[in-house]
């Protein structure tokens, strides 16, 4: 059965690198039929994609966060990873990895992981 | 940017009875359209995608139905299991949630 797992610092500081790791198990992540991306969710509120990759590499992100986010794949681990620069109290979320389908959706989520800004 | 705007934000059901929740999308996104259910504490689950069909193991008593701008879930007979908040998100470009439902215990 396919599971997602979240892992990576609860806490950065503010200025800096926020980077997550997503390790998937039960399945290979260079299934050909799957994306693979993040989702955050702010303390109480809704959530927002963040980006999405292919095992190839290839890349989605939104276009609101393009500028500070970094989407990787590292397939001999099974894994792929999230960076986002110049973090702020804005960026406190829990963050989700999840497997995407060809049209744009997402089936199976990790639990997810909060992430707080701080000082 | 395509925004997702959910109502009503709360709705208040009591067991047994029907739920009827709107996702209206600020321009069509014909049937790319899914919705997802979130408990407390945990990551949301597939319910629906395009806009109707129900994903794996969804019971029946879950239905979507919509297009172009207009889109409905409905839950035909609350469990006690269904209390939840509801979101709708679409993929017909890029990919935006709505701001979501909650359905609490009347």
């Amino acid at each position: 059965q396919l599971q997602l797992q979240e892992s990576g610092p609860g806490l950065v500081k503010p200025s800096e690198t926020l980077s997550l790791t997503c390790t998937v198990s039960g399945d290979s992540i260079s299934s050909s039929s799957y994306y693979w991306g993040w989702i955050r969710q702010p303390p109480g509120k809704g959530l927002e994609w963040i980006g999405s990759i292919y095992y190839s590499g290839s890349t989605d992100y939104n276009p609101s966060l393009k500028s500070r986010v970094t989407i990787s794949v590292d397939t001999s681990e099974n894994q792929f990873s999230l960076k986002v620069s110049s973090v702020t109290a804005a960026d406190t979320a829990v963050y989700y990895c999840a497997r995407r389908q060809t049209y744009w959706y997402f089936d199976l989520w990790g639990r997810g992981t909060l992430v707080t800004v701080s000082s | 940017e395509i925004v997702m705007t959910q109502s009503p934000g709360t709705l208040s059901v009591s067991p047994g009875e029907r739920a009827t929740l709107s996702c209206r999308a600020s321009q069509s996104v014909s049937s790319n359209l899914a919705w997802y259910q979130q408990k407390p504490g945990q990551a949301p689950r597939l319910l629906i995608y395009g806009a109707s069909t129900r994903a794996t193991g969804i019971p029946a008593r879950f239905s979507g139905s919509g297009s172009g701008t207009e889109f409905t879930l409905t839950i035909s007979s609350l469990q006690s299991e269904d209390f939840a908040v509801y979101y709708c998100q679409q993929y017909n470009y890029w990919l935006t949630f709505g701001g979501g439902t909650k359905v609490e215990i009347k």
